[in-house]
C-alpha cells in the first residue's frame, strides 16, 4: 500500500526484554516522527527525523529509548529493558518537507500496541 | 507555554447539528501551519483539514471548516451536520517550518454525537 506501514501491529513482551518497532514511511517523505499514546491520552512526541539532518531526540523519555532511520527511509524505534510504564501505542508518521506555511500534513501508520507484562 | 491548547476535554452534539471544537495556539513565527486530526476508537489518526498562516480565507473540506482568527491565535474546527460516525477524539496541531518542522499537538477533545 501507499500509506505508512508499522510492524508489528501488536507486541506483548516481558518486563526487561528489548523490543524493536518498525516504521516504513510513505515513499519520498523526508520527515518521520515517532509518538507514544497511552490509553485515552494525547500524543507524546518522541523523536523526529528530517532528511539527513541530526534527529530531534528531545522527546525520548529515557536512555532506554533510541531510534534510527536507515537510508532516509525505514525507521526502527528500540526500547531496551522494557518497563510496564512503556505499555502504550507507538505511532509513526511521515510527511513531505514543510513548505511555505508548513502545509504538509503528517500521515500516520496504524501504530504498534505494546504491552509489557 | 503550551504551543497548542484545547480546553474542551469532552463535547456532546445532537446528530445533524453543528459543533465547534476550540483550539488556540502560541507562536511568534509568522509562518506556520495548523491541522486538525480525527482519531476514532479504532485508533488511526486521520488528517481532516489544514490552514496556513498566510491563507486569507478559512479552510473548508466538506463538512469541516476551520474558523481561523489570526489575531486571537485561534483555529477552531467546525463540523456541520454532525453524524454518528463523527464520534471520535479530535486533535489540533501546529507546524513551524522555520524552527525545525516539529508538529505540536493539543491534548484532544472527545466528541460524542448523540442520536
Amino acid at each position: 500500500g501507499a500509506g505508512v506501514s508499522q510492524s508489528p501491529s501488536n507486541k506483548v513482551t516481558e518486563k526487561g526484554k528489548d523490543v524493536e518497532l518498525r516504521c516504513d514511511p510513505i515513499s519520498g517523505h523526508t520527515a518521520l516522527y515517532w509518538y507514544r499514546q497511552s490509553l485515552g491520552q494525547g500524543l507524546e512526541f518522541l523523536i523526529y527525523f528530517q532528511g539527513n539532518s541530526a534527529p530531534d531526540k528531545s522527546g525520548l523519555p529515557s536512555d532506554r529509548f533510541s531510534a534510527e532511520r536507515t537510508g532516509g527511509s525505514v525507521s526502527t524505534l528500540t526500547i531496551q529493558r522494557t518497563q510496564q510504564e512503556d505499555s502504550a501505542v507507538y505511532l509513526c508518521a511521515s510527511s513531505l518537507g514543510g513548505g511555505i506555511g508548513g502545509g504538509q500534513p503528517q500521515h500516520f501508520g496504524d501504530g504498534t500496541r505494546l504491552s509489557i507484562l | 507555554a503550551q504551543k497548542i491548547t484545547q480546553t474542551q476535554p469532552g463535547m456532546f452534539v445532537q446528530e445533524k447539528e453543528a459543533v465547534t471544537l476550540d483550539c488556540t495556539y502560541d507562536t511568534s513565527d509568522p509562518s506556520y501551519g495548523l491541522f486538525w486530526y480525527k482519531q476514532p476508537s479504532s485508533g488511526e489518526m486521520i488528517f481532516l483539514i489544514y490552514q496556513g498562516s498566510y491563507d486569507q480565507q478559512n479552510a473548508t473540506e466538506g463538512r469541516y471548516s476551520l474558523n481561523f482568527q489570526k489575531a486571537r491565535k485561534s483555529a477552531n474546527l467546525v463540523i456541520s451536520a454532525s453524524q454518528l460516525g463523527d464520534s471520535a477524539m479530535y486533535f489540533c496541531a501546529m507546524r513551524e517550518p522555520n524552527t525545525g518542522n516539529q508538529f505540536y499537538f493539543g491534548t484532544g477533545t472527545s466528541l460524542t454525537v448523540i442520536p
